[in-house]
Order: structure tokens, then sequence, then C-alpha cells
């Protein structure tokens, strides 16, 4: 079957660096999105990653390895604001998105 | 008004109610999306509609009959609905489906409670 696997909880402080993994059992890769969703709101797209490495975007980066099934996501220069879940999901060959259940990212002063 | 709009933002029935979710897109897109979205579970895809034509129906019953009127809104009529259906149902929309990034805009989801 198909599987995508992220912590369910993580606390980080203010200020800080965190690191968000994600590791991915799929039929094929088509791309692999991040999105983040502030409680009770929509969840807002964050990353695209299709090819191996790094994509910076300010405080932001995602890296993937496709040979590993493995992707991070990381933030920097934690704020309040970052207080969100984190959703990691992968698009497979049939271009069927398949998601993982979500990062909980508690930020404390 | 931008984005993608949901209504009701909250709605509690009873298992013998008929009732429905309104989304509406203003983006321009060809796809749009219902997912159901559960306390610590991934999102789960209900239905897919591209250029107004269902596209994908995962498996779920049919008490849950969606509608798509043109490309710019979309609907799920309940009816006789149980508990456990109970959970934040998300509409979305992308430019296309298939190839290409095809990056998702969610609607800030419905809050559906059955008692």
């Amino acid at each position: 079957g198909q599987n995508i696997d992220q912590p369910t909880e993580m606390t980080a402080t203010e200020g800080a660096i965190v690191q968000i993994n994600c590791t991915y059992q799929t039929s094929g890769f088509n791309g692999l999105f991040w999105y983040q969703q502030h409680a009770g709101e929509a969840p807002t797209f964050l990353s695209y990653n299709v090819l191996d490495g790094l994509e910076e975007k300010g405080r932001f980066s995602s890296f993937l390895s496709r040979s590993k099934g493995y992707s991070y996501l990381l933030l920097k220069e934690l704020q309040m604001k970052d207080s969100a879940s984190y959703l990691c999901a992968v698009r497979d060959s049939n271009y069927q998105l398949i998601w993982g259940a979500g990062t909980k990212l508690i930020i404390k002063p | 008004e931008t984005g993608v709009t949901q209504t009701p933002r909250h709605l509690v029935m009873g298992m013998t109610n008929k009732k429905s979710l309104k989304c509406e897109q203003h983006l321009g897109h060809n796809a749009m999306y219902w997912y159901k979205q559960s306390a610590k579970k991934p999102l789960e895809l209900m239905f897919v509609y591209s250029l107004e034509e269902r596209v994908e129906n995962n498996s779920v019953p049919s008490r849950f009959s969606p509608e798509c009127p043109n490309s710019s809104h979309l609907f799920l009529h309940l009816h006789t609905l149980q508990p456990e259906d109970s959970a934040l149902y998300l509409c979305a929309s992308s430019q296309d489906i298939g190839a290409g990034a095809n990056v998702l805009t969610f609607g800030a989801g419905s809050r559906l409670t059955v008692l």
C-alpha cells in the first residue's frame, strides 16, 4: 500500500530552527508538496519538490531525496505564528495525491 | 471576492436531515475537489471534478452526493448521515488535474457534526 509518515507532534522554541521529516512509500513519484494549516483555517501551499535537493523560500526550506523516499521541511527563526499543522503529500504515478496525517508544531516562547 | 469560499462554516444535523455544503472559487480553475478531514488522519479525497465532469469517486457512500453545475461551483449534498461522518469537509480547486504542479487552493472548510 501507499504510505506517508510524519511525526504527529513537535515542539520548538521561538527563534529556533525545526525540521519536520516526511518519509513516503508510493507507487511512483510525481512531486512532493508541503502545506501549512492553522487551526480552523484552510491548508495553504508552502512548497513543491520534484527534483532532489533543497528549495528555499525565505524562512522555509524543503528538501527532497527521491532515492531515500524522504523529505523535510526546515523552518528557521521560528515565530509564534508558525504554530500550525504541516501536511506532507506525494503525487503518485497516477497523479493521485497521497497525504500524511500532518505534524502539529507547537512554538513556545 | 477571491480564493475558495465554503458555506456554511459550521453545520449540525440529525441523522435524518438533508443539507448541502457549498463551495465557490473565483480563481478560474478547471478542477474542484471535496476532501474529508478527520482528527489525526490523512486527508481523504472524496470527489474530483474536471471541467464540470466527475473524474474521481473514491468509494464514497451514496449518502454523499456531489454536484458541479459549473466550473466555479461545487456542492456536496448530505442525507441520512451517520455520526462517524462528523468531520471537517474541505473544498479545493486547482488549475488542472494530472501533470504539472497543480497546487491546490483550499477553502476554510465546513465543520459538520452529525447527532
